[in-house]
């Protein structure tokens, strides 16, 4: 059981760059989500699918798209990147509201 | 906005002392969770309480929710270098399914 798989797991873009961040996961969860760690901070939801075919956007969606393409998969697009969005981006999967999320090995992005 | 403030920020203790994390808001959720993060990893869930006034323990940590749902604290007996990482919680709003993480507690442990 592979769990939440996230690719890449580093990355390094040019100021305007596009690129997406791919989140599959095996455990039939309904609902996923993205967030980005600043270094020392916690965490920071982007956006999120409380099921297929919903997306909602979460604290700081600015600059981000996302796509639920099945129940598996969640991915997150940057169009044109900028250095603030330099972070670690962690994908998540819950069956449910007050369920255990479950958290990939993240994606580290530095945008230069 | 709702937020979720942790404190202290950082903790740096010797093995066997006792400490508490505190995670305030003024918002009311629905449930809280508690998660813990080694570094270049994702954060492991260690406990949701979803009661008010509701307290769990899991070996040497005792968390607690507040009675009106806007605050919870995590309690480490005898702390040992193993615990050692970056302690968050995390709070939902009922309906929602989306969830607010803390701002982070990282407890260093001195053996």
């Amino acid at each position: 059981n592979a769990g939440v798989t996230q690719t890449p797991k580093f990355q390094v873009l040019k100021t305007g760059q596009s690129m997406t961040l791919q989140c599959a996961q095996d455990m039939n969860h309904n609902s996923m989500y993205w967030y980005r760690q600043d270094p020392g901070m916690g965490l920071r939801l982007i956006y999120y699918s409380a099921s297929e075919g919903t997306t909602d956007k979460g604290e700081v969606p600015n600059g981000y798209n996302v796509s639920r393409l099945n129940k598996r998969e969640f991915s997150l697009r940057l169009e044109s990147a900028a250095p603030s969005q330099t972070s670690v981006y962690f994908c998540a999967s819950t069956q449910g509201a007050k369920e255990t999320q479950y958290f990939g090995p993240g994606t580290r992005l530095l945008v230069l | 906005t709702q937020l979720l403030e942790q404190s202290p920020q950082f903790l740096s203790i010797q093995e066997g002392e006792n400490l508490t994390v505190y995670c305030n808001s003024s918002s009311v959720f629905s449930s809280l969770q508690w998660y813990r993060q080694e570094p270049g990893e994702g954060p492991v869930l260690l406990v949701t309480v979803v009661t008010g006034g509701e307290v769990k323990k899991l070996k040497r940590l005792t968390f607690q929710f507040g009675d009106a749902r806007k605050d919870s604290s995590l309690h480490i007996t005898a702390a040992q270098p193993g615990d050692t990482g970056l302690y968050l919680c995390a709070g939902e709003t009922s309906g929602t399914y989306k969830y607010i993480f803390g701002t982070g507690t990282r407890l260093k442990v001195l053996a």
